[in-house]
């Protein structure tokens, strides 16, 4: 069982700030993922990694921006929130190894509301 | 990836098996269905997968029809724990190439258990 963490659980900012949404894993696993969904629709994947040092954007355009400097975190960061950022955004992860056969593990995700 | 069509919403009375339908009759051969559940408020869990034979864990059998275009997530006693959006998802094995290899959630099936 993957063990992942992301913090803060809810983040309440006013427009025009800066901010870093945390996620870690004790896994060692490669892969790692953030997806955002708005209450009662779909996930969205905005951004993926597959090692350190290696980030790719997602399906869905983002204005966020992620980094990998370590294999444990991957956090992601919004230079300037907007009202249009409110969301919850969900990390996972899975193994590197046989990816097609290893399921993704989810954070329970941080809430944002940008005022 | 192929597409996969499920109910919006389903109800089932405790106690009883949570049968949940999945149709994914574009599937490919190389292609895994997935479930996947989010309890509200939650990162989506996984539950279980399977290519072409049958599975069952600690958690839920699944059955995946003869010529693969339907499936069904059998919950065999359903408690109100279990009420959750449940999502089939089909993801093509031995990915290669560039692109991300997250999986695709639609809008699921919204379950229900009744007391």
């Amino acid at each position: 069982e993957a063990d992942i963490y992301q913090t803060p659980r809810y983040l309440v900012i006013g427009t025009g700030k800066k901010i870093t949404l945390e996620c870690s894993q004790t896994m060692g696993h490669d892969k790692m993922y953030w997806y955002q969904q708005d209450p009662g629709m779909e996930l969205h994947l905005i951004h993926y990694s597959y090692g350190v040092n290696s980030t790719e954007k997602g399906d869905l355009s983002s204005e966020s921006t992620v980094s990998r400097i370590r294999t444990e975190h991957f956090p992601l960061t919004l230079e300037s929130a907007r009202p249009s950022h409110t969301s919850q955004y969900l990390c996972a992860t899975r193994t590197g190894a046989s990816s097609y056969n290893s399921p993704l593990h989810f954070g329970n995700g941080t809430r944002l509301t940008v005022t | 990836d192929a597409k996969t069509t499920q109910p919006t919403s389903m109800d089932c009375a405790e106690g009883r098996a949570a049968n949940l339908p999945c149709n994914h009759s574009t599937i490919s051969g190389n292609e895994y269905v997935y479930w996947y559940r989010q309890i509200h408020s939650q990162g989506p869990q996984y539950i279980i997968h399977g290519l072409k034979n049958n599975e069952t864990n600690e958690m839920a059998s699944l059955i995946i029809t003869e010529d693969r275009k339907s499936s069904t997530l059998i919950l065999p006693h359903a408690t109100l724990r279990d009420t959750a959006v449940y999502y089939c998802i089909v993801r093509a094995y031995m990915y290669s190439g560039g692109g991300a290899d997250g999986l695709t959630f639609g809008k699921g099936t919204h379950l229900i258990i009744q007391p």
